[in-house]
């Protein structure tokens, strides 16, 4: 059974202060790894796709990283309007997307 | 990025009555769309497969007498809610697809209460 686990649950960063969150995944064929952006009361806004181990994406701050069983979404100098919750999720064999549960980040100024 | 728009962001209806979401690709066609649920601090569960001009494939566990989905034409998908009850208010979330880059775009959410 294809399944997403996301860590940490929660983060909580300083103004400044870089960190990463991580997505492990198991898949019967990765069908692409993406990861969205989710703010309060609203539907997930799309980051990135990754499809092959060792493919690497950037937008500003964030940087997005594969491998075989996992990938990490980090964050560089983040901004206080970085806070959201990041959703991980792979594709499944009906075309459709399976999430993990988020990393809710807070980045305090 | 492509734009799925979503109405409306929030209703509030009485038991019994049926509530309908719609959902619609603004610039570009989508031959598939998904209906998620979200409870609150969980993440997006699936409900059912919606593509056009056939009927949608509903999730395990999905009452698809209660969840009617249409979907008619390549930009816009339906749900209706049939004779809400209070265990039916939740976040529903939709997302099309495009056929270029399989990446999935999504709605802003409805929020659904019923009272």
């Amino acid at each position: 059974e294809d399944q997403v686990t996301q860590s940490p649950e929660a983060l909580r960063l300083q103004e400044g202060e870089s960190s990463s969150l991580n997505c492990s995944y198991t898949v019967s064929g990765l069908r692409g790894l993406f990861w969205y952006r989710q703010d309060p009361g609203k539907g997930p806004e799309f980051l990135f796709t990754l499809y092959s181990a060792g493919e690497e994406k950037e937008k500003e701050r964030l940087k997005a990283t594969l491998t075989k069983k996992e990938s990490f979404l980090h964050i560089t100098a983040p901004k206080p309007e970085d806070s959201a919750t990041y959703l991980c999720a792979v594709g499944g064999s009906q075309g459709n997307l399976i999430f993990g549960k988020g990393t809710k980040l807070s980045v305090k100024p | 990025g492509a734009v799925v728009s979503q109405h409306p962001s929030r209703v509030i209806c009485k038991s019994g009555t049926s509530v309908k979401i719609e959902c619609r690709s603004l610039d570009f066609q989508a031959t598939t769309m998904f209906w998620y649920r979200q409870f609150p601090k969980q993440s997006l569960m699936l409900m059912a497969t919606s593509n056009e001009g056939s009927k949608a494939t509903y999730e395990q566990g999905v009452e698809k007498d209660k969840f009617l989905i249409n979907h008619a034409s390549l930009t816009l998908s339906t749900l209706t809610v049939t004779s809400a009850h209070p265990e039916d208010s939740s976040f529903y979330i939709c997302s099309a697809r495009t056929v270029d880059k399989n990446i999935q775009y999504f709605g802003a959410g409805t929020r659904l209460s019923v009272l």
